[in-house]
């Protein structure tokens, strides 16, 4: 079978409040990141971008922020609902395509 | 609808017995990626394709091959499978003159017996 895997880090909120996600990114080149939700059992699923010429970036519900000088990106959801449960990955790349790098992940677990 | 799709969802293979996982696309775009992912961690790049070029990253074990007969199919070849190789593997698609992050496949989980 697989080898024993690594726990992620938890991150455990109540139905309605807000989230946020953090990661570290290791390339001060890098200009183009990605966040990423992975559900159980499924692959990873855009949410949502940003490039390195801005510093925030808002969706439907998310919200990311990026500040170069310190190499950190965050993940702001709005208002977590159950269906936000999942694993979220943020990603790196240089000159927009190419390879990924993702950081180490961080598991959403939403109370009802 | 699905666009990038992995056959088949599940996979069950003994130890030492090759193995092929399936990729397909409906996006027409000309990278396509595999990834392996093991449980607790990052997806790692295993190789990809730029249209017909094939990238192999150095640090993936020859016991890993892939082909790519067209734009629409990618196939990874697991030559002889041991157990550490049981994992998630994930297939993303990019069109590499547009603005959009890869896009993946719901993976095939491999077991090893």
């Amino acid at each position: 079978g697989e080898s024993v895997g690594l726990h992620l880090p938890t991150l455990s909120v109540q139905e309605g409040d807000n989230s946020i996600i953090n990661c570290a990114y290791s390339n001060s080149a890098s200009d183009y990141f990605i966040w990423y939700k992975q559900e159980s059992g499924k692959g990873p699923q855009f949410i949502i971008d940003i490039r390195s010429n801005m510093d925030k970036r808002q969706g439907q519900r998310v919200t990311v922020l990026l500040n170069k000088t310190v190499k950190h990106l965050s993940l702001q959801i709005a208002a977590t609902q159950p269906g936000d449960s999942a694993v979220y990955f943020c990603a790196e790349t240089y000159n927009q395509g190419g390879k990924l790098i993702f950081g180490q992940g961080t598991e959403l677990s939403v109370k009802p | 609808d699905a666009m990038v799709i992995q056959n088949p969802r599940y996979q069950v293979t003994q130890f030492g017995k090759p193995v092929t996982l399936s990729c397909s696309q409906t996006l027409n775009h000309n990278v396509m990626y595999w990834y392996q992912q093991k449980s607790s961690q990052a997806p790692k790049l295993l190789f990809h394709y730029y249209d017909k070029d094939f990238n192999n990253e150095a640090d993936t074990p020859d016991n890993f091959q892939s082909r790519r007969p067209n734009t629409s199919f990618c196939f990874l070849d697991i030559r002889s499978p041991g157990l550490g190789d049981a994992a998630m593997y994930l297939c993303a698609t990019e069109a590499s003159d547009s603005n959009q992050p890869q896009h993946f496949g719901d993976g095939t989980r491999l077991s090893i017996l």
